[in-house]
């Protein structure tokens, strides 16, 4: 199976700040890269598809990067909705979906 | 609207099956490129992907789960169910279902919809 890494595993960061998460998967994945965000006691919410498409709705501060083993999810300006958990998720094989660990955005 | 909800008991003993129910509105389980997956996550933890089911009726299950995994789906009642064998305290959590869709374009498949969840403890 393809295992996903993400880091920093958590990282605390003021308003306004341009935050990257980097996640890694264990082999190529080609584009196949998702993000999702989630608040504490709700279900996730993507972000981004196809490593690098947002989601209809998401804010334009939000974009994704990278290609085969590396990808990144920035934001370019922290705002206070935003802190909460990122975690990526690899499609590459329909057959078997797996999600990083996590990163957990909070307050400096 | 598309709306998922997730519905099963709230509480389970060790060594019984669970099932839960998905029902979706909004879009039909037969419509292409599409799906359901079933995820979990424990209390303070990270996801887990643990199965899902396209509209071709296709399915899969989290390798380290799959003897323990059902799937399956009624395309007429709009439910998706997955049953877990065999409970253990380990798999309190919260369950989610989320619909699957795949772009046209190199059929890139993502989570757009989710349910809220629902918790399931597992204790004697």
């Amino acid at each position: 199976d393809i295992q996903m890494t993400q880091s920093p595993s958590s990282l605390s960061a003021s308003v306004g700040d341009r935050v990257t998460i980097t996640c890694r998967a264990s082999q190529s994945i080609s584009s196949y890269l998702n993000w999702y965000q989630q608040k504490p006691g709700k279900a996730p919410k993507l972000l981004i598809y196809a490593a690098s498409s947002l989601q209809s709705g998401v804010p334009s501060r939000f974009s994704g990067s990278g290609s085969g083993t590396d990808f990144t999810l920035t934001i370019s300006s922290l705002q206070p909705e935003d802190f909460a958990t990122y975690y990526c998720q690899q499609s590459y094989s329909t057959l078997i979906f797996t999600f990083g660990p996590g990163t957990k955005v909070d307050i400096k | 609207q598309v709306t998922l909800k997730e519905s099963g008991p709230v509480l389970v003993k060790p060594t019984e099956t669970l099932t839960l129910t998905c029902t979706v509105s909004g879009f039909s389980l037969s419509n292409a490129r599409m799906g359901v997956s079933w995820i979990r996550q424990p209390p303070g933890k990270a996801l887990e992907w643990l199965a899902h089911i396209f509209s071709n009726d296709e399915k899969s299950y989290s390798t380290s789960l799959k003897s323990r995994l059902t799937i399956s789906k009624d395309t007429s009642k709009s439910q998706v169910v997955l049953t877990m064998t065999n409970m253990d305290p380990v798999d309190t959590a919260t369950y989610y279902c989320a619909r699957i869709c795949g772009t046209i374009w190199g059929y890139y498949y993502y989570m757009d919809v989710w349910g809220k969840g629902t918790t399931v403890t597992v204790s004697s």
